[in-house]
């Protein structure tokens, strides 16, 4: 069975500083890897994926994660965060043999401090 | 294009009360799932539609819980009665099934269980 672990429950960054979200999956195989993000009150928002190819995915609102094989890792990263960065991230699994089933992670709660 | 909308947005009833939440997909995706979300975790799937047919709802708690998609289009979860630890967020989401399991979200249904 798959599974994913964000090992930080709760992150605070300074504004302009960078900023890392670690995700560690468990699955048989190569899995779909997601990254969400959710405001309060909001829906989640897809950051960015990763299928195959190049491991290092570009997403949108300047965030990039690395796919690392090896570690069974899918960190984001973001250089240099704003204020509007400030939500929970949830870091997804997909199983190439069972669509539309994402494995959540339990989330991590970005605040962001002037 | 329109997000997927979900109605209501929030909700308050005493235990062992009925309550259904509404679910209009992105135009055009055929497959449509429903998801739970526990405070302080990530969404589970509840519930996933190919146009009319329930094609995963293995975790549906079929005793209290239902759901319908006529047409293919629209969708409704129904819990009934409700416990309290039906308190959560109901997430509607849907895809393209070719989309390889990139889920466009709504921004939820909050269910308070008093």
């Amino acid at each position: 069975a798959q599974s994913v672990t964000q090992p930080d429950i709760h992150i605070t960054v300074s504004e302009g500083a960078s900023l890392e979200l670690r995700c560690n999956y468990s699955y048989g195989a190569t899995p779909y890897l997601f990254w969400y993000v959710q405001s309060p009150g909001q829906g989640l928002q897809l950051l960015l994926k990763y299928f195959s190819g190049d491991t290092l995915v570009q997403g949108i609102k300047g965030f990039e994660a690395e796919f690392k094989r090896s570690q069974s890792s899918f960190n984001l990263r973001k250089p240099s965060v704003h204020w509007s960065d400030a939500a929970e991230y949830f870091c997804a699994v997909g199983a190439t043999d069972s669509w539309g089933k994402l494995q959540f992670g339990a989330g991590t709660q970005v605040v962001v401090t002037p | 294009e329109a997000g997927v909308v979900q109605s209501p947005r929030y909700k308050i009833i005493e235990k062992k009360q009925p309550v259904a939440f509404w679910c209009n997909p992105i135009s055009g995706h055929n497959t449509l799932y429903w998801y739970r979300q526990n405070l302080g975790q990530g969404p589970e799937l509840l519930i996933r539609y190919e146009n009319e047919e329930a094609v995963d709802d293995s975790q549906l708690p079929k005793d209290r819980f239902s759901a319908e998609r006529l047409k293919g289009v629209d969708s409704t979860l129904k819990i009934q009665p409700a416990e309290l630890g039906d308190s959560a967020v109901y997430l509607c989401a849907s895809s393209l099934i070719t989309g390889a399991n990139v889920l466009t979200f709504g921004a939820g249904s909050r269910l308070t269980v008093l």
